[in-house]
């Protein structure tokens, strides 16, 4: 149990489903993290939030919109995905974003998706 | 480019010693970090290395060189759980975690 949980753990959509992924963490951190896992390839960080303002968007494609509500609670909301999005998607967070040692990164166990 | 290599498969015996290398080239750097991430699961934190030299935590130590942009992940006394993929990742100079494509790691007995 690292403090962070992400909920679904499994979802499969069709290509013109809308749907959302949902994080919280209980660690009191300030930034949070969402990440793309693809097998054998490196984890791609997608967005950061840091006290609940987004600091970074990796490029990703606008089906992908994340959300921030509180320092707290994040949310990936999808639309119109393609298969080639069909991967885990992780969340983390950290105490600090942009400090070094302190940003280490905690985990959640992701969202296993598949896009039909 | 920002680069990170790790093989990407190593096998060990139970009991044994492996040693997980790490090369990087990234614009900056503010630290590296392992993770272990079994099959299906989280990645969990492991270690971070900021200044040359060796940092031990218990029958894991992680040694960094930051002039041969090189780390390495020693894993003594393997076990059977120790059975996973090992993470690099670089924190380069505007904070972001630049990450390698994982080592996996097979125990036998």
């Amino acid at each position: 149990e690292t403090g962070v949980t992400q909920t679904p753990r499994h979802l499969v959509m069709g290509m013109t489903n809308k749907k959302s992924l949902k994080c919280e963490q209980h660690l009191g951190h300030n930034a949070m993290y969402w990440y793309k896992q693809s097998a054998k390839k490196p984890l791609e960080l997608m967005f950061v939030y840091n006290f609940k303002e987004q600091t970074e968007n990796n490029s990703v494609p606008s089906r992908f919109s994340p959300e921030c509500p509180n320092s707290s609670h994040l949310f990936l909301h999808l639309h119109t995905l393609q298969p080639e999005d069909s991967a885990l998607y992780l969340c983390a967070s950290s105490p600090t974003y942009g400090q070094g040692g302190t940003d280490t990164q905690y985990f959640g166990p992701g969202t296993r998706l598949t896009v039909l | 480019g920002q680069n990170i290599d790790q093989p990407t498969e190593m096998t060990a015996t139970e009991g044994a010693i492996v040693q997980i290398n790490c090369t990087y080239q990234t614009s900056g750097f503010n630290g590296l970090f392992w993770y272990q991430q079994h099959a299906g699961e989280a990645p969990t934190f492991l270690s971070y290395n900021v200044l040359d030299g060796l940092e031990e935590k218990g029958r894991f130590s992680s040694f960094l060189s930051r002039s041969k942009g090189y780390s390495y992940l020693l894993l003594k006394e393997l076990q059977m759980k120790d059975s996973a993929s090992y993470l690099c990742a670089v924190m380069d100079s505007n904070y972001q975690l630049i990450w390698g494509a994982g080592t996996k790691l097979i125990i036998k007995p």
